[in-house]
């Protein structure tokens, strides 16, 4: 089955700095991407995801960029701001059946 | 407004207590799911739903049931809950598959 590893678990950041957080898949079959948010207390929500078709995509500060080859997908926030501060989960899977989600990383934006 | 419901938002309860967790969705999606969140594990799937009366095991169903008689009720069951059940649920709900999935408020449980 599919496995979901993350990095880092906790990251810190100045205000205004580039935040990177990296995963790696096991099944070569997973074609969806997702990057969930969780602000403390709050519900996961989703912020952007990618499809295996597709090599990045970009929403304003956000990025995300996949290689099917190395089984590796990345997130990148631009000009990091207090308001990301949030645990970032990334997920693996299908778009038909599962996605299987990874550990989470704890971002700390530094005002 | 579009939300996914869950009920109770807390509870605390015996090893042994059958207890059911509701979850409600208005948005007439077809898949729906369960997770437990625990702290270092993140997001693990118990089942999940692909439309009415279809279910299937997640990664962690041991201890668990479900049900989908209606498109926007997806139920948890625990028959026989145990302490090491204690963590916090989610629900989620999405229009086809996992994608793009809509999570409820989420229920936190203690089993002593």
């Amino acid at each position: 089955g599919e496995n979901v590893e993350q990095h880092p678990s906790t990251l810190s950041v100045q205000e205004g700095d580039s935040a990177v957080i990296k995963c790696t898949y096991s099944d070569s079959a997973s074609n969806y991407f997702p990057w969930y948010k969780q602000e403390l207390g709050k519900r996961p929500q989703l912020i952007i995801d990618i499809r295996s078709n597709v090599g990045e995509k970009k929403d304003q500060r956000i990025a995300v960029t996949l290689n099917k080859t190395a089984k590796h997908f990345s997130l990148h926030i631009t000009e990091t701001q207090p308001e990301d501060s949030a645990v970032y989960f990334c997920a693996a899977g299908t778009s038909y059946d599962k996605v299987i989600f990874g550990p989470g990383t704890s971002l700390s934006v530094i005002p | 407004e579009a939300q996914v419901t869950q009920n109770p938002r807390y509870l605390i309860t015996v090893t042994g207590k059958k207890l059911t967790v509701t979850c409600s969705q208005n948005m007439n999606h077809e898949y729906m799911s369960w997770y437990r969140q625990d702290p270092g594990l993140g997001l693990r799937q118990i089942y999940y739903s692909m439309n009415v009366e279809v279910t299937d095991k997640g990664d962690v169903p041991e201890g668990y049931k479900v049900s989908r008689k209606e498109k926007r009720n997806f139920p948890l069951i625990l028959e026989s809950p145990s302490p090491n059940q204690t963590s916090l649920y989610f629900c989620a709900s999405s229009f086809s598959g996992p994608n793009e999935q809509y999570f409820g408020p989420g229920t936190r449980l203690t089993v002593t």
